[in-house]
C-alpha cells in the first residue's frame, strides 16, 4: 500500500534562513509523481512543486527546491531565505500511475517562521 | 489560472439532514476529487470522478455519495449527516496525468462543515 510519511509535526525557522521539511514515501511502482502543497491558515491548498520519478535533476521553483533521493525514497522540500509568509502547513503527496491520478497525502508539517 | 470554487466557506447543519456541497471548476479538467481534512490525519480521499457520470470510491466513502452531471461540477452529498462528519471538505480538479503522474491537483478554498 502506498504511504507518505512526514515525521515533523512542527518546525521553527528564523527569517532568512533555509529549512528542510522531510518526506518519505513507500511504493513499489517505478513511475510516480511527488508533490508539495502549502496550506496557510486561511485554508486553501497551494501547489508548490512537482518531481517525477524519472526526472534526473531535482525540481526547483523559485525559493522552493526538492531534494529527491530515489534510492532512499525521500522527497524533502527545501525552502531558502524563509519569509514570515512561509508560515503554514506543508503537505507532501504522491500520485502513482497505478493509482489512476489519485493523490495520497502525508499528515503535514506546521512551519513557523520567526523574526 | 485554474479556479475551483466551492459553494460555501462555512456551513452548519443538523444531524440527519441531507447536505449538499458543490464544487465548480473552470479549466475543463477531466478529474475531480473530494477530500476531507482532519487534524493529524492529513487529507483523505472520499470520492473522485474521471468523467461525467463516472465516480469511484476513495479511501473513506462511507456515508457519502457524489454526483457529476456536468464536466465542470462535482457535488458531494451527505445522505444523513452525523456529528462525525464535522470536518473541512476540500474539492480539487486536475488534468489526466501521463504515465508519470505529473498533473497537480488544484484545490478550492474548502468548506468548514459543522454537524450539530
Amino acid at each position: 500500500a502506498q504511504k507518505i510519511t512526514q515525521t515533523q509535526p512542527g518546525m521553527f525557522v528564523q527569517e532568512k534562513e533555509a529549512v528542510t521539511l522531510d518526506c518519505t514515501y513507500d511504493t513499489s511502482d517505478p513511475s510516480y509523481g511527488l508533490f508539495w502543497y502549502k496550506q496557510p491558515s486561511s485554508g486553501e491548498m497551494i501547489f508548490l512543486i512537482y518531481q517525477g520519478s524519472y526526472d534526473q535533476q531535482n525540481a526547483t521553483e523559485g525559493r522552493y527546491s526538492l531534494n529527491f533521493q530515489k534510492a532512499r525514497k525521500s522527497a524533502n522540500l527545501v525552502i531558502s531565505a524563509s519569509q514570515l509568509g512561509d508560515s503554514a502547513m506543508y503537505f507532501c503527496a504522491a500520485i502513482l500511475t497505478g493509482g489512476g491520478n489519485k493523490l495520497t497525502f502525508g499528515t503535514g508539517t506546521q512551519l513557523k517562521v520567526e523574526l | 489560472d485554474v479556479k475551483v470554487t466551492q459553494s460555501s466557506r462555512y456551513l452548519v447543519k443538523r444531524t440527519g439532514e441531507k447536505v449538499f456541497l458543490e464544487c465548480v471548476q473552470d479549466m475543463d479538467h477531466e478529474n475531480m476529487f473530494w477530500y476531507r481534512q482532519d487534524p493529524g490525519l492529513g487529507l483523505r480521499l472520499i470520492y473522485f470522478s474521471y468523467d461525467v457520470k463516472m465516480k469511484e470510491k476513495g479511501d473513506i466513502p462511507e456515508g457519502y455519495s457524489v454526483s457529476r452531471e456536468k464536466k465542470e461540477r462535482f457535488s458531494l452529498i451527505l445522505e444523513s449527516a452525523s456529528t462525525n462528519q464535522t470536518s473541512m471538505y476540500l474539492c480539487a480538479s486536475s488534468l489526466v496525468s501521463s504515465g508519470f503522474g505529473n498533473q497537480p491537483q488544484h484545490f478550492g478554498d474548502g468548506t468548514r462543515l459543522s454537524i450539530l
